[in-house]
């Protein structure tokens, strides 16, 4: 199985700052063939389920503020949340849709400083 | 709007099974693969299977093999997952959610959860 690891654990960034969340899977999830990374973000509030903010690594769920973003390739992504807003406190996870099981990273709490 | 209905909370005793259901609207239900993901209280989310609903083809994470079975009824457009031999570190929040028209894809659409508790 794919091991998704995520840092920090936790972190607090006063409203308006930049949050900056790493993944790193413990292979590769760059499909050569489509040259596509197989690499998801969500995003989940208290008593809610999960809700999809960036896919294919880079894309953009319709919908989802453009504060949030995500890049990386092979094995290490990162999702950055360019001027964090109150409602943005959550817990983030990443997961990779690569090879089944599609193992989520344990998540990262993020919360207002 | 696509939306997944879950069916209740489920109360069991160790040693029970349980069947939650995951009835599908606003979309051409035979054409996503549907997967199903559970969340222990408080802990991260853990990825369970997928079905694809046309063929009733299926796939389980390991831990769950010998255990799960996930199916679909394409009539009224609804997936099942039933869980069998419960034990008390199967109480959970179990969602369902579409994936994409291939078994790899993200998961755009969730359903609400169905909580199951298993206790004595």
């Amino acid at each position: 199985d794919i091991v998704m690891t995520e840092s920090p654990d936790s972190l607090a960034v006063p409203l308006g700052e930049r949050a900056t969340i790493n993944c790193k899977s413990s292979q590769s999830v760059l499909y050569t063939s489509n040259n596509t990374n197989y690499l998801g973000w969500y995003q989940q509030k208290p008593g809610q389920p999960p809700k999809l903010l960036v896919y294919w690594a880079s894309r953009r769920e319709i919908g989802v503020p453009d504060r949030f973003s995500g890049s990386g390739s092979g094995t290490d992504f990162t999702l950055t949340i360019s001027s964090l807003q109150a409602e943005d406190v959550a817990v983030y996870y990443c997961q990779q849709y690569y090879s089944a099981p599609f193992t989520f990273g344990p998540g990262t709490r993020v919360d207002i400083k | 709007q696509v939306q997944l209905e879950q069916s209740g909370a489920e109360v069991k005793k160790p040693g029970a099974s349980v069947k939650v259901s995951c009835k599908a609207s606003g979309y051409t239900f035979t054409s996503y693969y549907l997967y199903w993901v559970r969340q222990a209280p408080g802990q991260g989310l853990e990825w369970m299977g997928w079905i694809n609903p046309k063929s009733g083809g299926t796939s389980y994470a390991q831990n769950f093999q010998g255990r799960v079975t996930m199916t679909s009824d394409t009539s009224i457009n609804t997936v099942y997952m039933e869980l069998n031999r419960l034990r008390s570190a199967d109480t959970a929040m179990y969602y369902c959610a579409r994936g994409d028209i291939v078994e790899r894809g993200p998961h755009d659409f969730w359903g609400q959860g169905t909580l199951v508790t298993v206790s004595s």
